[in-house]
């Protein structure tokens, strides 16, 4: 069936420093992809998203492109901040009205 | 931006009682839905409603049930609380017609615990 395979977390990184958060996904067809994230103590929010294969979704200084050969959608942020520090799920909608989301990756960011 | 509510934000129960977690929205969505997330933080489809008097199981087997009597209102219901019902639930709307913009809203969770 399809699915959504993320890194493991927590990610720990210092303010400023590069981030990458792996996301692969397996489906039969082409799937929409999307990133949302989940502040402490908040629900899920939509951080950005792709449609189609080389699309690259992004927002707030986040982006992810869309890699069909890879089947992938990494999430990639040049330079983070600490309010950044939030989970962040990978997520996949592929014909049907549903999203399957990746088990979540736990940014933490110290100044 | 999201008008998505959920009540009571937490909720310590003893086993066999009967309670009702509530979510309702003001968007006038059609499609709400219901997920459970586990301590290990992956989430799980438990009901979804693309209407009201529409009510579907999702993709974890759970034995919460839920209705949809008002297009706003989504309330997930357990009849004898368990231990091993302790998790995070999180209720969503949509209003995306087109699967391939499907945006969810989420409401702030409901973290229920089960003594």
């Amino acid at each position: 069936g399809d699915s959504v395979t993320q890194m493991e977390g927590p990610v720990t990184l210092s303010e400023e420093a590069f981030l990458t958060i792996n996301c692969t996904y397996t489906a039969t067809g082409y799937p929409s992809l999307f990133w949302y994230v989940q502040y402490p103590g908040e629900g899920l929010q939509l951080l950005l998203k792709a449609t189609k294969a080389d699309d690259k979704g992004s927002n707030k200084g986040f982006e992810a492109t869309y890699r069909k050969e890879t089947t992938s959608f990494h999430l990639e942020k040049g330079s983070v901040q600490v309010s950044d520090s939030a989970v962040y799920f990978c997520a996949l909608s592929y014909n049907t009205d549903k999203l399957i989301f990746g088990t979540g990756t736990r940014l933490q960011v110290f100044p | 931006e999201a008008d998505i509510y959920q009540t009571p934000r937490y909720l310590v129960i003893g086993t066999g009682k009967k309670i009702t977690l509530e979510c309702s929205q003001t968007m006038g969505h059609d499609k709400m839905y219901w997920y459970q997330q586990d301590p290990g933080m992956e989430l799980h489809l438990i009901h979804y409603s693309y209407g009201v008097n529409s009510t579907e199981k999702g993709d974890l087997s759970s034995e919460s049930t839920v209705s949809r009597i008002r297009t706003e209102h989504f309330p997930l219901t357990l009849e004898s609380a368990r231990p091993s019902h302790t998790s995070q639930y999180l209720c969503a709307s949509s209003d995306e017609g087109r699967v391939t913009n499907e945006k969810l809203f989420f409401g702030s969770g409901t973290q229920l615990s089960v003594l």
